[in-house]
């Protein structure tokens, strides 16, 4: 079955530099949300989108910026990127079903390494 | 400020054994529950979700809920090396919409040859 597809895989950036991660949810499926993971952390949310409007926000730096696409693929957009920005960043997506979305779905993630 | 409360461990199984690891959750509306495995430096992998009281088997895994309680548990039969890895449990809040999940800090789980 197709899954989420994530790229680049692994990114290095110099601080104050700026980032794109993009995201490719799973087919028919039209919600994305954004998780970053520090070494040894949990997984911490980021910001979510349904129908290319934004859904739900959670702990995103305001550096950071993200959108949704009409073919429903997402960007997570960084700027002046600091050295605790280094981290795995997850997408996951679902399908909202009756007005209800299930299970999130990750990707393989980006490893950013802020340098 | 909704948490997730799970024993880091590590838990340690012997090969064939059951594991049982628990959550707790802090926010009484929560209506979505999930457990998720994480092998080192890969993605979280969904094994189960639960959305009412009780239990929900899924092959080798078993959810329960209890909402009362605001507990979580995931029993693994037949424990196997390859079981070996973090487990994450999450929790969607009462919405139905695209909310984010929160996740406890996992229990690492060893299964032991």
């Amino acid at each position: 079955a197709a899954g989420v597809i994530q790229s680049p895989r692994h990114l290095i950036k110099e601080k104050r530099e700026t980032a794109t991660l993009k995201c490719y949810p799973i087919p028919r499926h039209d919600t994305v949300y954004w998780y970053q993971q520090g070494p040894g952390q949990d997984p911490q949310f980021l910001i979510s989108f349904y129908e290319k409007m934004q859904s739900d926000k959670g702990s995103i730096p305001d550096r950071f910026s993200a959108q949704q696409f009409s073919d429903y693929h997402s960007e997570l957009n960084m700027s002046s990127l600091e050295l605790g920005d280094s981290a795995l960043y997850f997408c996951a997506s679902s399908a909202q079903i009756a007005g209800y979305n299930y299970e999130q779905y990750f990707g393989p993630g980006t490893r950013l390494t802020v340098t | 400020q909704k948490e997730v409360e799970q024993n880091s461990g590590p838990l340690s199984v012997p090969e064939g054994a059951i594991a049982s690891l628990n959550c707790t959750y802090s926010d009484r509306v929560s209506q979505s529950f999930f457990w998720y495995r994480q092998y080192s430096g890969k993605s979280p992998e969904l094994i189960m979700s639960i959305y009412s009281n009780g239990d929900k088997e899924d092959g080798r895994f078993t959810a329960q809920l209890n909402k009362a309680s605001q507990y979580v548990s995931l029993l693994i039969r037949d424990s196997q090396p390859s079981d070996s890895a973090t487990y994450l449990c999450a929790v969607k809040g009462s919405g139905g919409g695209a909310d984010g999940l929160t996740f406890g800090k996992g229990t690492h789980l060893i299964i032991q040859p």
